[in-house]
């Protein structure tokens, strides 16, 4: 596609339901990030995968979140039994691999709203 | 902590007078980049400078980049109303992740 997309754009759920969010990348893009974005503050990275490598889950905060990317495309992140100070914005971000850095393209993100 | 703290934490200032947003950071970088963030949703990538750039130019962007004081800063000339955003710097030591500031959030009066 023509930018990264993600879904749903928001979501309102219970405290300790399962939420999973979904993010498709750009076409071609072999790394993907996940970050979480809470109200007013930076980005707080989660996970990062690239190409067939084992992820870098070293972000997540607790084992409630976990994170999947099949067929090195679209990515899942699933957060189990939601907690109230899971609520943010959840950002998705691809980029081409290089062993430097290169600019991250961010999706429009994921409003979570626990209540 | 934050690898990369910009300073200050809010702005304000007429339309066509610059901005200009810092940037401190605290280890070995190999880039670092602006990105900008409007009604706190996706970032729009603005500038990458390379620890070996020590000035960058985009548009009515300039960036620089002192990595012997690990900083940098970002200038917006001529700034319009629609420059009002949050800015963020994020600096890159490896591919596998960049590491964001907590953002200047600028506010462009008309």
């Amino acid at each position: 596609g023509a930018g990264v997309s993600q879904s749903p754009s928001n979501k309102v759920t219970e405290k300790g339901k399962d939420v999973e969010l979904r993010c498709d990348p750009i076409s071609g893009h072999t790394a993907l990030y996940w970050y979480r974005q809470s109200l007013g503050q930076g980005l707080e990275f989660l996970i990062y995968f690239q190409g067939n490598s084992a992820p870098d889950k070293s972000g997540l905060p607790s084992d409630r979140f976990s994170a999947e990317r099949t067929g090195g495309s679209v990515s899942t992140l699933t957060i189990q039994r939601t907690q109230q100070e899971d609520s943010a914005v959840y950002l998705c971000a691809s980029s081409l691999p290089g062993l430097a850095g290169n600019e991250q393209f961010f999706g429009p993100g994921t409003r979570l709203t626990v209540l | 902590s934050q690898q990369g703290e910009e300073d200050p934490q809010a702005l304000s200032i007429q339309e066509g007078e610059n901005a200009t947003m810092n940037c401190s950071y605290k280890t070995s970088i190999n880039n670092l980049q602006w990105y900008r963030q409007n009604s706190g949703r996706g970032l729009v990538h603005l500038i990458l400078i390379r620890s070996n750039e020590r000035e960058k130019h985009s548009g009515r962007l300039r960036v620089t980049l002192d990595t012997s004081k690990k900083s940098s800063s970002l200038l917006i000339t001529a700034s319009r109303a629609a420059d009002t955003a949050s800015y963020f710097c994020a600096t890159g030591k490896s591919a596998r992740q960049l590491t964001f500031g907590s953002g200047t959030q600028l506010t462009v009066l008309p």
